[in-house]
């Protein structure tokens, strides 16, 4: 099974910049490192899924190494809206359609 | 924006009775998946559904459980018969392709069915 290890809380405040690291050892060369977010008692929801070097999108920017055993997930000027748990999965590439989670990172965003 | 809708948003039953869950996907989406999460505790895959047939499954997903398409729209989760720890928020989710494949394989979760077992 896909492994990742990432911190089980972050704290923060409003307007920092948060960067959140997910280690992935075994991450194999086809596989895709994706993020998710979700807010309680409500689904996950997609951020951002990036294959090597720096994906960006409107929510974030997503950091891939060279040997992409890690990633980080940099959430910019965060607000209180931003506290919620963060999710790093890696998926095979077109192999499978299911997304297996971990605990995820509970970051919490103070004013 | 299309969304996944689910129905009920809250299930109260009694032990040994028969649960359906209900979801409508994205229009244009091919997979569907169910997952739960139990209280204070992580997103677990169920299943994992594509061409009105089971494509994945989880230890979780024994014969106590079914999912069905009947109709092209509905996607539905029952439960024959529910157990305690069968307690839990359960999420639909839809995607147009697999989850592996850059910018399409987003995964669409709804807002969760709360399951409470008596």
């Amino acid at each position: 099974l896909a492994k990742t290890t990432q911190p089980i809380s972050m704290d923060s405040y409003e307007g920092q910049e948060v960067n959140i690291t997910c280690s992935h050892n075994n991450i194999a060369t086809n596989d895709y490192i994706t993020w998710y977010q979700q807010f309680p008692s409500q689904g996950p929801r997609f951020i951002i899924q990036g294959y090597k070097t720096k994906v960006t999108n409107e929510v974030a920017s997503l950091f891939i190494p060279a040997d992409r055993k890690s990633s980080t997930l940099s959430l910019p000027r965060v607000s209180l809206s931003d506290t919620a748990v963060y999710y790093c999965l890696y998926v095979k590439g077109g192999a499978t359609n299911k997304l297996i989670f971990g605990t995820g990172t509970l970051l919490a965003v103070q004013p | 924006e299309p969304e996944v809708t689910q129905t009920p948003s809250h299930q109260v039953t009694q032990m040994g009775q028969e649960v359906i869950l209900r979801c409508v996907p994205i229009s244009n989406h091919l997979y569907f998946y169910w997952y739960r999460q139990i209280l204070g505790q992580k997103v677990e895959f169920l299943v994992s559904f594509y061409n009105n047939e089971i494509s994945e499954k989880s230890e979780i997903f024994d014969d106590q459980f079914s999912v069905e398409r009947p109709d092209g729209s509905n996607f539905t989760l029952k439960i024959r018969s529910t157990k305690l720890e069968d307690s839990a928020m359960y999420f639909c989710a839809s995607s147009f392709t697999t989850s592996g494949k850059t910018n399409t394989g987003e995964l669409f979760f709804g807002e969760g069915s709360r399951l409470t077992v008596l």
